[in-house]
């Protein structure tokens, strides 16, 4: 089945940006997205891309998506404390969703 | 609300028992998921229902998991003769199309 990774932590200081990569190994998902996780709560949906784009912007949120090395990114600019979260990427493959591990964002003052 | 509700928040049970884990997705959405939050496996994909068609199973991990849909709307999803490894958060998601799945806060169950 698919394989999703990220890295488990990243820490930044406030205002600097954030770069949370993904890897994966199956290139047939037709769309890609970023989750967000706060503490105790549910899944947040912040974004998502289409397999035939390389790239989309949205606010502070750029996610870039390299087809051929197989990765996917999401930079948050000017990040701010209230974006320390658990960041999960997803893959769509058929009726489901594979996530990532879940990368832990830190963002220290 | 108007968005995915999970009832209960917080399920403790006894190894062995049965429990069951309610679902209501957001009006007018024909798929509902279901997905599991565990230590050791990350995210997990349990089961699907896409309108009045057979629901996707393949996630289920052993034949202990069952789920069903009635109405089209609220589902429940039961673990018979509950054991500790399936201890975890049990999140379900809604959607009128593939594209975008909203998600509930989800119920955390603890086997003791």
């Amino acid at each position: 089945g698919e394989d999703v990774e990220q890295s488990l932590f990243l820490s930044v200081r406030e205002g600097d940006s954030s770069v949370i990569n993904c890897t994966y190994t199956d290139s047939s998902s037709t769309y890609l997205y970023w989750y967000k996780q706060e503490p105790g709560a549910g899944l947040q949906l912040l974004t998502y891309i289409f397999s035939n784009m390389d790239m989309k912007q949205d606010q502070r949120l750029t996610v870039l998506l390299n087809k051929k090395d197989k990765h996917l990114s999401l930079r948050i600019a000017d990040t701010q404390t209230g974006d320390s979260a658990i960041y999960f990427c997803a893959l769509r493959g058929g009726n489901k969703l594979t996530f990532g591990t879940g990368t832990q964002l830190k963002v220290e003052l | 609300g108007a968005g995915v509700s999970q009832s209960p928040s917080n399920k403790v049970t006894e190894k062995g028992k049965d429990v069951e884990l309610r679902c209501d997705p957001i009006s007018g959405h024909t798929a509902l998921y279901w997905y599991r939050q565990s230590l050791g496996q990350g995210l997990e994909f349990l089961i699907y229902f896409q309108g009045n068609s057979a629901p996707d199973k393949s996630g289920l991990p052993s034949d202990r998991f069952s789920a069903e849909r009635t109405g089209g709307s609220v589902s429940t999803l039961t673990i018979q003769r509950t054991q500790q490894e399936d201890s975890a958060v049990y999140l379900c998601a809604s959607s009128w199309t593939s594209d975008e799945q909203f998600f509930g806060p989800g119920t955390r169950l603890t086997v003791l």
